[in-house]
């Protein structure tokens, strides 16, 4: 099984700040990875799939990058309604796997 | 736009078999992948399995043993099986669509606790 590891578990920001989050998975995974954010008592939301492709909806702020192992979600000016729990899953092996999230807070 | 939405007992007992089945309104259930995840109450997410409207399946190796998923295009619906139920099944359990087993339209979930 292919594991994903993100990168802080927590981040602390202010509103107005760029932020990275980081996704390693355990063997390539080439460009099928996505992104979701989910805020308490919701659904996730899809951010970004095929590691880099914007959903449709989804504010321009929001970016995906990387390919193989390592890929970022990046938030270039954190808004009040970004604060949330960011996951990424991979879907190229058998099995989808997700990472354990990363919970972005209030600085 | 299309919409799903998840239903089903929200009381399973220990050793019995979780049953719950996602309806599909205001798209077709067709040419899509269809899949089920879960999230234990203050945890993370996990796969469960997908089915493509053809009914060609893919599951969790770690929940294989115990998950059937089936497809009914008929009535735009999903279902979700899962025998032998323990505390550890206990979760929010979430239909969603999107390519290869990622989710791009969610439902709302389904909270499921297993208890005597």
């Amino acid at each position: 099984d292919i594991q994903m590891t993100q990168s802080p578990s927590t981040l602390s920001a202010s509103v107005g700040d760029r932020v990275t989050i980081t996704c390693r998975a355990s063997q390539s995974i080439s460009y099928w990875l996505a992104w979701y954010q989910q805020k308490p008592g919701k659904a996730p939301n899809l951010l970004i799939y095929k590691a880099s492709s914007l959903e449709s909806g989804v504010p321009s702020r929001f970016s995906g990058s990387g390919s193989g192992t390592e890929f970022t979600l990046t938030i270039s000016s954190l808004q009040p309604d970004d604060f949330a729990t960011y996951y990424c899953q991979q879907y190229h092996s058998y099995s989808r796997s997700f990472g354990q999230g990363t919970k972005v807070e209030i600085k | 736009q299309v919409q799903l939405q998840e239903s089903g007992p929200g009381l399973v007992k220990p050793s019995e078999t979780l049953s719950l089945t996602c309806t599909v309104s205001g798209g077709s259930i067709s040419s899509n992948h269809w899949s089920w995840f879960r999230q234990p109450p203050g945890k993370g997410l996990e796969w469960i399995a997908y089915i493509y409207y053809s009914g060609s399946t893919n599951y969790n190796p770690s929940l294989q043993s115990r998950v059937t998923l089936s497809i009914d295009t008929s009535k735009s619906q999903v279902s979700l099986r899962l025998s032998s139920v323990t505390a550890a099944d206990t979760a929010v359990y979430y239909c969603a669509r999107g390519d290869y087993g990622s989710g791009q339209i969610w439902g709302q979930g389904t909270l499921v606790t297993v208890s005597s």
